[in-house]
């Protein structure tokens, strides 16, 4: 069962402004991680973060992770037209067996 | 580094008919491979987790006769779409693991697109 859901569904947003996605899921988890998918393309990993870590930066990507709250965001700087794209949220659940669950997915629209 | 690739791309075939898809990873031994499900606009959804040697592990709901897995080697897992229909036009992408893996990373596919006529 898919256990993230993520908001918004769909962005839209000016080049140079930021984009803020969040995601929920259910379970206990090792880490978290998210993804991009440019239309009907496969998936390309952004960052993993750790179930023991709170915050982690990748060039103008940044996550954060709460625990007690079961929540994550993705935020991401000075935005361009080449990200636009959907950005998933995936869990892998504590003794899940390396299996990742997937979110609903967020479509960005960065327009120029 | 770590690159996954799908063949076909894209197929298209008559219901009834047999498909396969097949995941490699070219520079790395993939001793975990996952087959995943994606409806347009809609999310990944886990079919089965295949390891090398070893049957493959069905998520609940998917049938194990119609999607079968072989995963023959460390470098090459096979989908197979049994008895095709409309309703299992789709994209299916794969992903692989290596192990060791510190991080967990998964290496993604870039997809097939099945569609049944």
């Amino acid at each position: 069962s898919q256990q993230g859901e993520e908001d918004p569904q769909a962005l839209s947003i000016q080049e140079g402004e930021n984009a803020t996605m969040n995601c929920s899921y259910k379970t206990s988890i090792n880490n978290l991680q998210w993804y991009r998918q440019n239309s009907g393309r496969g998936l390309v990993h952004l960052i993993l973060i750790r179930s023991n870590e709170r915050e982690k930066h990748s060039g103008r990507l940044r996550v954060t992770l709460d625990t007690s709250k079961k929540s994550s965001s993705l935020l991401i700087t000075a935005s361009r037209a080449a990200d636009t794209a959907s950005y998933f949220c995936a869990t892998e659940r504590a003794g899940g067996g390396n299996k990742l669950t997937f979110g609903t997915g967020t479509q960005l629209k960065v327009e120029l | 580094g770590a690159v996954v690739s799908q063949h076909p791309s894209r197929v298209i075939c008559k219901s009834g008919t047999s498909v396969k898809i097949e995941c490699r990873s070219l520079d790395f031994q993939a001793t975990t491979m996952f087959w995943y499900r994606q409806f347009p606009k809609k999310s990944l959804m886990l079919m089965a987790t295949s390891n090398e040697g070893s049957k493959a592990t069905y998520e609940q709901g998917v049938e194990k006769d119609k999607f079968l897995i072989n995963h023959a080697s460390l470098t090459l897992s096979t989908l197979t779409v049994t008895s095709a229909h409309p309703e299992d036009s789709s994209f299916y992408i794969c992903s692989a693991k290596s192990h060791p893996n510190p991080y967990n990373e998964q290496f993604f596919g870039p997809g097939t697109r099945l569609t049944v006529l």
